[in-house]
């Protein structure tokens, strides 16, 4: 099993639309967890952390569950503009901040 | 406030060369990493310097070397190129210890092409 799964997509959503993507990851002792964006030819940027609590930032809502062992992101009201792969990366836990990405998951915000 | 820098930006190599990558991290940060992205994947970790040292290293074989300088910018050597080592190749900085949040900040990157 990969350290960090994600569904490649691509998800292909209208304007306007709800959209969520899933990540899971292996090691139960992992700390923090991010997602990043990256737009086609660029470097990934950061979009959000993720807290244990869940958190919120415009139409970005980004959610932890450990029992699980999944962190979600979820985009209301896409825009054009959202289109990018979005990564998702977690820490590998016993004080290693290395963040192990995920391949990533391609959105298609169409009009 | 300058962000990473890395150059060069594009480069054409033939197979059992040799290649030098170079990377500024953002002001005030002390370490970095360099991570392999190939085509339609995530950044492969490569390794991580700071203080000069290299701290951690993923799985890539001995071909890939790196160094940190006293400024904290940084060098990816790779020998004896491959045509899978044909990637864009980013190099990222973050603050170590207490000031460390895990974030890190990417350069551009450097795309790779090996023939």
């Amino acid at each position: 099993r990969k350290e960090v799964e994600q569904d490649p997509g691509p998800f292909n959503v209208p304007e306007g639309a709800t959209v969520a993507f899933n990540c899971t990851y292996s090691n139960s002792a992992s700390q923090s967890f991010f997602w990043y964006r990256q737009d086609c030819r660029k470097e990934p940027k950061l979009l959000m952390s993720v807290y244990s609590s869940g958190n919120e930032d415009g139409r970005f809502t980004a959610q932890l569950n450990r029992a699980s062992q999944y962190i979600s992101l979820l985009i209301r009201d896409s825009k054009l503009s959202d289109s990018a792969t979005y990564l998702c990366a977690v820490n590998g836990g016993g004080g290693s901040y290395i963040p192990t990405f995920g391949r990533g998951t391609s959105l298609i915000v169409h009009p | 406030d300058a962000g990473v820098t890395q150059s060069p930006t594009h480069l054409i190599k033939t197979r059992g060369q040799q290649v030098t990558l170079r990377c500024s991290p953002k002001s005030g940060h002390d370490t970095v990493s360099w991570y392999q992205q190939a085509l339609g994947q995530g950044p492969q970790f490569i390794f991580q310097y700071y203080e000069e040292e290299e701290r951690q290293r993923g799985n890539f074989p001995d071909r890939f070397s790196g160094h940190q300088f006293p400024n904290y910018s940084s060098e990816l050597n790779v020998n004896a190129l491959l045509l899978g080592d044909s990637a864009l190749y980013l190099c990222a900085s973050s603050l170590t210890g207490t000031a460390n949040t895990g974030e890190l900040f990417f350069g551009e990157g450097s795309r790779l092409t090996v023939l």
